[in-house]
């Protein structure tokens, strides 16, 4: 049972456009949520993160919405660009003696010029 | 941002083999794990050691796994047998520590068990 999950599972922008990625999760007991953007071939990059202490976190063009409450994040990018291609992964931890990361199955975007 | 090395990038061995990964984490980093991604799935978590230890390790870490990081030097991965269901893609990561969430990611190594 995939305890995060993402949606779509690919998605497909014109250049300009906001893209919106979304992620659920089932343990009521993480508390760190990052996202990661891995290019074909690289490994993953830590992009943004969002604790429990936050509704919001933005970072430039990336902004995390977060719904405590429904369990739900969702990660938008303004003014999306073809460079913005990738694969993006959200994950979740909690604390422990690890904070192994539960990762989602990702979403592939493409960013259309 | 902070880098993770990781060698070699691509190994292809015979199964019943044994494998090393190697991992060079972040040069003041305390936490290190080891991630498993099947082509098409998500990165799955195997193993994390601290100070020299074990502290977690998930059910796809078989018995035939092992991690070690001798004298700070590289931190191991190796695999003795190997098994075709071996084959994927291992992340290394480093993380401060557990106060500090964040953990970087080295490139991978693409590993091949014919």
């Amino acid at each position: 049972q995939q305890q995060v999950r993402q949606s779509p599972q690919s998605l497909t922008v014109w250049e300009g456009e906001t893209t919106i990625l979304n992620c659920s999760y089932e343990d009521s007991t993480f508390d760190y949520f990052p996202w990661y953007r891995q290019f074909p071939g690289k490994s993953p990059a830590l992009l943004i993160a969002i604790s429990l202490v936050s509704n919001k976190k933005e970072d430039g063009r990336f902004t995390i919405f977060f719904n405590k409450r429904e369990k739900k994040l969702s990660l938008h990018i303004t003014d999306s660009q073809p460079g913005d291609s990738a694969t993006y992964f959200c994950a979740a931890s909690k604390a422990g003696n690890t904070r192994k990361l539960i990762f989602g199955l990702g979403t592939t975007l493409q960013v259309q010029p | 941002g902070p880098k993770v090395l990781q060698i070699p990038s691509h190994q292809i061995i015979d199964m019943g083999q044994m494998v090393t990964l190697n991992c060079d984490p972040v040069s003041n980093h305390l936490y290190f794990y080891w991630y498993k991604q099947i082509l098409g799935q998500q990165m799955e978590f195997l193993v994390n050691f601290y100070n020299g230890k074990v502290m977690e390790k998930s059910k796809l870490f078989k018995d035939q796994f092992s991690v070690e990081r001798p004298d700070g030097s590289y931190f191991t991965l190796k695999i003795q047998p190997t098994a075709l269901e071996d084959s994927a893609v291992y992340f290394c990561a480093s993380s401060l520590g557990l106060h500090s969430y964040e953990q970087y990611f080295g490139p991978g190594t693409r590993l091949t068990v014919l």
